[in-house]
Order: structure tokens, then sequence, then C-alpha cells
């Protein structure tokens, strides 16, 4: 199956900074989704994004499908955004029987 | 409002008593799938089911039953639980395949 990595692994952040999160997979992928797990749990959806730029705010995300990474920007971030952001995604084999999940990126944003 | 609900969101339970975690989506989705996430090593994929009656086994099945008798509904039975099964369980539901899964609000479990 596909590895998925995820950099930097640990994040801090001043509020009002700007930071970007990379998703890197060992092979081509379909299916690409990022992901915000809030410090009480729950998990959002932010971005279905197989390929191109999508903007939500201040998130935005590229994937370059081609080159098997993804990348999530967060602009002005808010401590509201801390947390841990996964990336997601499944085998490019047309049976979509697994979503990989990367282990996550913890974003602390100080106030 | 569109949503996943899970039941209960927190268990203590002992080791062999037979529980069910239940899960059900309001979204008409197809797709439904239960992970678990541990740390240091993120969230695997338990089960998933591509719709009624149809289920297939994920990254770590062992030591867990699904059924999908019900579109909305998809729930995770534990026959004999044991300890290594204590984690943070997550539903998730999506229209097609795995496009844009929508996830419950998790159940935590731990197993004594």
């Amino acid at each position: 199956g596909i590895q998925v990595e995820q950099s930097p692994p640990d994040l801090i952040l001043q509020e009002g900074a700007n930071s970007t999160l990379r998703c890197n997979f060992s092979d081509s992928v379909n299916n690409l989704q990022w992901f915000h797990q809030n410090p009480w749990g729950q998990l959002i959806n932010l971005f279905y994004i197989p390929s191109g730029t999508k903007q939500n705010g201040r998130l935005s995300a590229t994937t370059v499908a081609t080159e098997r990474y993804s990348l999530l920007y967060i602009s002005s971030s808010q401590t509201t955004d801390s947390g841990v952001y996964f990336c997601a995604g499944t085998d490019y084999t047309g049976a979509n029987s697994k979503l990989t999940f990367g282990k996550g990126i913890t974003l602390s944003v100080r106030p | 409002e569109a949503q996943v609900t899970q039941n209960p969101r927190y268990l203590i339970t002992v080791t062999g008593k037979k529980l069910t975690v239940t899960c059900s989506q309001n979204m008409n989705h197809e797709y439904m799938s239960w992970y678990r996430q541990d740390p240091g090593l993120g969230l695997r994929q338990i089960y998933y089911s591509m719709n009624v009656e149809v289920t297939d086994k994920g990254d770590v099945p062992e030591g867990y039953k699904v059924s999908r008798k019900e579109k909305r509904n998809f729930p995770l039975i534990l026959e004999s639980p044991s300890p290594n099964q204590t984690s943070l369980y997550f539903c998730a539901s999506s229209g097609q395949g795995f496009y844009e899964q929508y996830f419950g609000p998790g159940t935590r479990l731990t197993v004594t």
C-alpha cells in the first residue's frame, strides 16, 4: 500500500503567522483529503483535493498529483487553528479499499 | 443538520464483555467505515462498507465485527474485548467511495 509522510511533525506559530504543511505520498494516490482534529478530538474534513488548488477562507490546499505531494496553507493563523492536521489518500488502483492516513502534523498557535 | 453520530461517547468495560458501538448517518451516504486512533500509530481502518450488506476488512479487523443491515447504520461489535482494543474509535461516511469523508465525534473505549 501507499506510504504517507507529513512534515513537519510539529509546528509552533505565533498568532497571525502563515504556515505550509506538506504531505508526500510514496505512489500515485487518489481521493486525497486534508483533515483537522481539534483539541477536543473532532475530525473535520478540510479539503477533498485529488488535484489542483482549492481555497476556503484562510486555508487553501494544492495537490500536484504527478509529483505525489499536497500542501496545506494556513494564513493569518488563529489559536483555533491549533490541533492535528492529517492528510489521507487511497491507492490509485480503482479498488478504493483503504484510506491511508499520515501520522499528522501537530500545530500550536500561541496568542 | 448533516451528521454522523456515535454512541456511546465514552465506555469503560472489562475483558471479555461483548459490546457494540453504534454509528448512524443522516446523509444517505452509501459508504461507511470504522477507524481506530492510537498514539504513534495514527488512524487505521478497521472495516468498511460500500453499501447495505457489503462489508470488507480494513487494516486491523482482528477482534471486530460489523454489519450493515440498513444504509444509515453501521455498528461496530467487539465480541470479546481485550485491553489492546483500548483506543479512540471513529465512524465515518461518504457519498461514494472515499470521497469527502465525514467523521463522527469518536468513542473512547477503555478495556480493563
